[in-house]
């Protein structure tokens, strides 16, 4: 079973532009997170999409939105880029939270590096 | 303030030895505590996950235990080899699926 892609792996910005990460998850997963790991704050949970609808979303400004597709695929974007968003971006899917019971394991990319000049 | 803090930083062994990372969160309400690994340059490898009621867990050499009254939980690594040189990093989330808060991480060397 292939494991989750990222594109692209890597990728230069400068300030003031928009860039849009994509991740198609695991065959048969509907639930896409999304991360921003940084080396001063660590990972940092950005939203959750679950059957297209966004199902949780984290603590980070309105420049930062994402999308998920019917074949589960998700895409983010960052408009209005800075610095700041300089970061590795990771995607992770799991199949579905049972409720009541077992959280599923999430299987993470390999993520897409952005860096803002 | 929901927060996640890991103990050491970093951590340099000898091959062969045995060690423990500590997590303490405050994290409340408490669904579930995981445990990742990540080697340098790669995204995390979900290494256990335990649920309030669940004290133990073991993955392989891996062991992660939960005291859910005082909120703290640890991993122990024995037998430690070189491919065990990596970050180490605690999640727990307050429901649902979605890991929301994060230590910073232990960052593991294993030496020969």
């Amino acid at each position: 079973k292939a494991g989750v892609t990222q594109t692209p792996r890597y990728l230069i910005k400068t300030r003031g532009q928009q860039v849009t990460l994509s991740c198609s998850p695991i065959s048969g997963h509907r639930s896409v997170s999304w991360y921003q790991q940084t080396p001063g704050q660590g990972l940092q949970f950005l939203f959750e999409y679950f059957s297209e609808t966004q199902r949780n979303k984290g603590n980070f400004p309105g420049r930062f939105s994402g999308r998920q597709f019917s074949n589960s695929r998700s895409e983010m974007n960052v408009s209005t880029l800075e610095r700041g968003d300089s970061a590795l971006y990771l995607c992770a899917s799991s199949g579905q939270f049972r409720g009541g019971g077992r959280p599923d394991t999430q299987y993470f990319g390999p993520g897409t590096r952005l860096t803002v000049l | 303030k929901n927060q996640v803090e890991q103990s050491p930083q970093s951590l340099i062994i000898l091959e062969g030895k045995n060690c423990t990372l500590q997590c303490n969160y405050t994290v409340s309400p408490f669904s579930n505590l995981r445990w990742y690994k990540q080697d340098t340059g790669r995204g995390p490898v979900s290494l256990t996950i335990m649920t309030f009621s669940e004290n133990t867990k073991s993955n392989g050499r891996y062991t992660a235990t939960l005291d859910a009254d005082t909120k703290q939980s640890s991993l122990h690594i024995t037998a430690s080899q070189l491919s065990d040189s990596a970050s180490y990093i605690c999640v727990v989330s307050e429901g649902g699926n979605t890991p929301l808060v994060f230590g910073k991480g232990t960052r593991l060397s294993v030496i020969a």
